[in-house]
Protein backbone atom coordinates (compact mmCIF):
# COMPACT_ATOMS: atom_id res chain seq x y z
CA UNK A 1 0.00 0.00 0.00
CA UNK A 2 1.59 3.33 -0.94
CA UNK A 3 1.19 6.09 1.28
CA UNK A 4 1.05 9.53 0.27
CA UNK A 5 0.93 11.95 3.35
CA UNK A 6 -0.28 15.81 2.59
CA UNK A 7 -0.15 18.78 5.37
CA UNK A 8 -1.35 20.60 7.10
CA UNK A 9 -4.76 19.24 6.09
CA UNK A 10 -6.48 22.77 6.20
CA UNK A 11 -5.12 26.26 6.32
CA UNK A 12 -6.59 29.50 6.79
CA UNK A 13 -4.78 32.80 5.44
CA UNK A 14 -4.90 36.76 4.88
CA UNK A 15 -5.29 38.15 1.15
CA UNK A 16 -1.54 38.73 0.41
CA UNK A 17 -0.29 36.06 2.72
CA UNK A 18 2.46 33.66 1.12
CA UNK A 19 2.01 29.76 2.16
CA UNK A 20 3.22 26.46 1.34
CA UNK A 21 2.19 22.93 1.63
CA UNK A 22 4.30 19.46 2.08
CA UNK A 23 3.25 16.56 -0.02
CA UNK A 24 5.60 13.32 0.97
CA UNK A 25 5.81 10.03 -1.06
CA UNK A 26 7.83 6.61 -1.17
CA UNK A 27 11.17 7.60 -2.24
CA UNK A 28 11.50 4.49 -4.21
CA UNK A 29 9.76 3.11 -7.64
CA UNK A 30 9.45 7.20 -8.44
CA UNK A 31 7.97 7.90 -11.91
CA UNK A 32 5.90 11.02 -10.97
CA UNK A 33 4.36 13.48 -8.46
CA UNK A 34 1.47 15.40 -9.47
CA UNK A 35 -0.47 18.39 -8.06
CA UNK A 36 -4.01 19.16 -8.66
CA UNK A 37 -6.20 22.34 -7.46
CA UNK A 38 -10.11 21.33 -6.77
CA UNK A 39 -12.42 24.18 -6.45
CA UNK A 40 -15.65 23.72 -4.73
CA UNK A 41 -18.06 22.51 -7.59
CA UNK A 42 -15.12 22.00 -10.13
CA UNK A 43 -13.19 19.19 -11.21
CA UNK A 44 -9.89 18.86 -10.24
CA UNK A 45 -7.09 20.89 -12.50
CA UNK A 46 -3.93 19.78 -12.86
CA UNK A 47 -1.04 22.18 -11.95
CA UNK A 48 2.38 20.37 -12.51
CA UNK A 49 3.40 17.28 -13.08
CA UNK A 50 6.62 17.22 -11.75
CA UNK A 51 9.33 13.86 -13.05
CA UNK A 52 12.86 14.60 -12.20
CA UNK A 53 14.55 15.13 -8.69
CA UNK A 54 15.25 18.88 -8.15
CA UNK A 55 12.86 19.75 -10.18
CA UNK A 56 10.86 22.75 -9.74
CA UNK A 57 7.77 24.48 -11.34
CA UNK A 58 6.26 26.98 -11.74
CA UNK A 59 2.40 29.08 -13.09
CA UNK A 60 1.90 32.71 -11.85
CA UNK A 61 2.02 32.92 -8.44
CA UNK A 62 2.35 29.31 -7.48
CA UNK A 63 5.05 27.10 -7.61
CA UNK A 64 6.29 23.62 -6.35
CA UNK A 65 9.50 21.52 -5.69
CA UNK A 66 10.54 18.13 -5.88
CA UNK A 67 13.08 15.76 -3.74
CA UNK A 68 12.81 12.46 -5.26
CA UNK A 69 15.49 10.55 -2.83
CA UNK A 70 13.67 11.82 0.06
CA UNK A 71 10.20 11.57 -0.62
CA UNK A 72 8.32 15.15 -0.65
CA UNK A 73 7.26 18.07 -2.75
CA UNK A 74 6.33 21.36 -1.37
CA UNK A 75 3.85 23.46 -3.26
CA UNK A 76 4.14 27.46 -2.67
CA UNK A 77 1.68 30.34 -3.28
CA UNK A 78 2.72 33.80 -2.93
CA UNK A 79 0.63 36.48 -2.02
CA UNK A 80 -2.70 34.25 -1.90
CA UNK A 81 -5.76 36.24 -3.20
CA UNK A 82 -9.49 34.49 -2.92
CA UNK A 83 -9.49 33.19 -5.63
CA UNK A 84 -7.27 30.26 -4.47
CA UNK A 85 -9.04 28.73 -2.34
CA UNK A 86 -9.53 25.19 -2.82
CA UNK A 87 -8.17 21.84 -2.18
CA UNK A 88 -4.91 21.18 -3.43
CA UNK A 89 -3.97 17.50 -4.05
CA UNK A 90 -0.88 16.02 -5.05
CA UNK A 91 -0.85 12.48 -6.80
CA UNK A 92 2.28 9.93 -6.73
CA UNK A 93 2.57 7.99 -9.82
CA UNK A 94 5.16 4.47 -9.84
CA UNK A 95 5.49 2.67 -12.63
CA UNK A 96 5.67 -0.46 -10.73
CA UNK A 97 1.93 0.22 -9.69
CA UNK A 98 0.78 1.92 -12.80
CA UNK A 99 -1.77 4.13 -11.11
CA UNK A 100 -1.93 6.96 -9.53
CA UNK A 101 -2.31 7.60 -5.58
CA UNK A 102 -3.89 10.88 -4.34
CA UNK A 103 -3.58 12.26 -1.13
CA UNK A 104 -6.12 13.43 0.88
CA UNK A 105 -5.09 16.66 -0.07
CA UNK A 106 -4.64 20.44 1.80
CA UNK A 107 -7.88 22.51 2.30
CA UNK A 108 -6.85 26.50 1.86
CA UNK A 109 -9.29 29.12 2.46
CA UNK A 110 -8.11 33.21 1.58
CA UNK A 111 -9.87 35.67 3.15
CA UNK A 112 -9.90 39.20 2.70
CA UNK B 1 -10.88 21.19 -27.68
CA UNK B 2 -14.27 19.53 -25.43
CA UNK B 3 -13.40 18.67 -22.01
CA UNK B 4 -14.00 15.21 -20.07
CA UNK B 5 -17.66 14.49 -19.61
CA UNK B 6 -19.32 12.35 -17.55
CA UNK B 7 -23.15 10.74 -17.27
CA UNK B 8 -25.28 11.39 -15.54
CA UNK B 9 -24.39 13.97 -12.68
CA UNK B 10 -26.34 12.56 -10.01
CA UNK B 11 -28.32 9.49 -9.66
CA UNK B 12 -30.16 7.71 -6.77
CA UNK B 13 -30.92 4.39 -6.10
CA UNK B 14 -31.86 1.57 -3.80
CA UNK B 15 -29.40 -1.10 -2.25
CA UNK B 16 -29.45 -4.39 -4.59
CA UNK B 17 -29.39 -2.33 -7.86
CA UNK B 18 -27.05 -1.65 -10.21
CA UNK B 19 -26.02 1.39 -11.84
CA UNK B 20 -23.74 2.33 -15.18
CA UNK B 21 -21.80 5.23 -14.91
CA UNK B 22 -20.34 7.05 -18.56
CA UNK B 23 -17.79 8.71 -19.58
CA UNK B 24 -16.41 10.22 -22.66
CA UNK B 25 -12.52 11.39 -22.50
CA UNK B 26 -10.49 14.36 -24.55
CA UNK B 27 -10.68 13.02 -28.10
CA UNK B 28 -7.46 11.54 -28.17
CA UNK B 29 -7.02 10.32 -25.38
CA UNK B 30 -6.65 6.98 -24.68
CA UNK B 31 -5.82 6.15 -21.22
CA UNK B 32 -9.23 7.22 -18.61
CA UNK B 33 -8.67 6.49 -15.10
CA UNK B 34 -11.68 5.87 -12.75
CA UNK B 35 -11.93 7.66 -8.81
CA UNK B 36 -14.10 7.02 -6.07
CA UNK B 37 -14.50 9.91 -3.60
CA UNK B 38 -15.87 9.79 -0.35
CA UNK B 39 -15.42 12.57 2.65
CA UNK B 40 -12.19 12.28 4.05
CA UNK B 41 -11.44 9.63 2.23
CA UNK B 42 -9.61 11.52 -0.56
CA UNK B 43 -9.66 9.98 -4.61
CA UNK B 44 -9.43 6.27 -4.51
CA UNK B 45 -8.39 4.71 -7.86
CA UNK B 46 -10.71 2.21 -9.12
CA UNK B 47 -9.41 1.11 -12.40
CA UNK B 48 -7.31 2.17 -15.42
CA UNK B 49 -8.20 1.80 -19.07
CA UNK B 50 -5.80 2.13 -22.27
CA UNK B 51 -6.92 1.69 -25.50
CA UNK B 52 -9.86 -1.17 -24.47
CA UNK B 53 -7.63 -2.90 -22.25
CA UNK B 54 -7.84 -3.15 -18.29
CA UNK B 55 -4.31 -1.63 -17.41
CA UNK B 56 -4.45 -1.48 -13.14
CA UNK B 57 -7.07 -1.78 -10.78
CA UNK B 58 -7.47 -0.66 -7.16
CA UNK B 59 -8.78 -2.59 -4.06
CA UNK B 60 -12.32 -2.80 -4.44
CA UNK B 61 -14.70 -5.59 -4.67
CA UNK B 62 -15.57 -7.22 -8.01
CA UNK B 63 -18.85 -5.68 -7.92
CA UNK B 64 -16.96 -3.14 -9.26
CA UNK B 65 -15.98 -3.13 -13.26
CA UNK B 66 -15.29 -1.37 -16.06
CA UNK B 67 -14.79 -1.46 -19.72
CA UNK B 68 -13.48 0.88 -22.61
CA UNK B 69 -15.00 1.19 -25.99
CA UNK B 70 -12.93 1.29 -29.21
CA UNK B 71 -13.66 5.27 -29.29
CA UNK B 72 -12.36 5.58 -25.79
CA UNK B 73 -15.25 5.98 -24.09
CA UNK B 74 -15.59 4.52 -21.18
CA UNK B 75 -18.49 3.14 -18.54
CA UNK B 76 -18.15 1.72 -14.66
CA UNK B 77 -20.93 -0.56 -13.43
CA UNK B 78 -21.81 -1.39 -9.73
CA UNK B 79 -23.61 -3.91 -9.05
CA UNK B 80 -25.31 -5.17 -5.74
CA UNK B 81 -25.26 -1.32 -4.59
CA UNK B 82 -24.36 -0.71 -0.83
CA UNK B 83 -25.03 2.02 0.88
CA UNK B 84 -21.15 2.75 1.47
CA UNK B 85 -20.99 3.10 -2.61
CA UNK B 86 -22.84 6.55 -2.32
CA UNK B 87 -19.76 8.79 -3.41
CA UNK B 88 -18.55 11.07 -6.05
CA UNK B 89 -17.36 9.14 -8.72
CA UNK B 90 -14.71 10.63 -10.96
CA UNK B 91 -13.67 9.98 -14.24
CA UNK B 92 -9.94 11.63 -15.98
CA UNK B 93 -8.54 11.06 -19.25
CA UNK B 94 -4.94 11.64 -20.34
CA UNK B 95 -2.97 10.92 -23.68
CA UNK B 96 -1.24 8.23 -21.94
CA UNK B 97 -1.34 7.84 -18.27
CA UNK B 98 0.10 8.23 -15.50
CA UNK B 99 3.18 10.29 -16.56
CA UNK B 100 0.34 13.14 -17.84
CA UNK B 101 -1.18 15.24 -16.69
CA UNK B 102 -5.07 14.31 -15.56
CA UNK B 103 -8.51 16.11 -17.36
CA UNK B 104 -11.32 15.52 -14.86
CA UNK B 105 -14.89 15.12 -15.36
CA UNK B 106 -17.50 16.86 -13.49
CA UNK B 107 -18.30 13.67 -11.48
CA UNK B 108 -21.24 11.45 -10.67
CA UNK B 109 -22.89 11.92 -7.22
CA UNK B 110 -24.46 8.44 -6.43
CA UNK B 111 -26.76 8.30 -3.79
CA UNK B 112 -27.56 4.82 -2.47
CA UNK B 113 -30.68 4.65 -0.07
Amino acid sequence: ILNVEQSPQSLHVQEGDSTNFTCSFPSSNFYALHWYRWETAKSPEALFVMTLNGDEKKKGRISATLNTKEGYSYLYIKGSQPEDSATYLCAFYTGTASKLTFGTGTRLQVTL
Amino acid sequence: KAGVTQTPRYLIKTRGQQVTLSCSPISGHRSVSWYQQTPGQGLQFLFEYFSETQRNKGNFPGRFSGRQFSNSRSEMNVSTLELGDSALYLCASSSSGGLDEQFFGPGTRLTVL
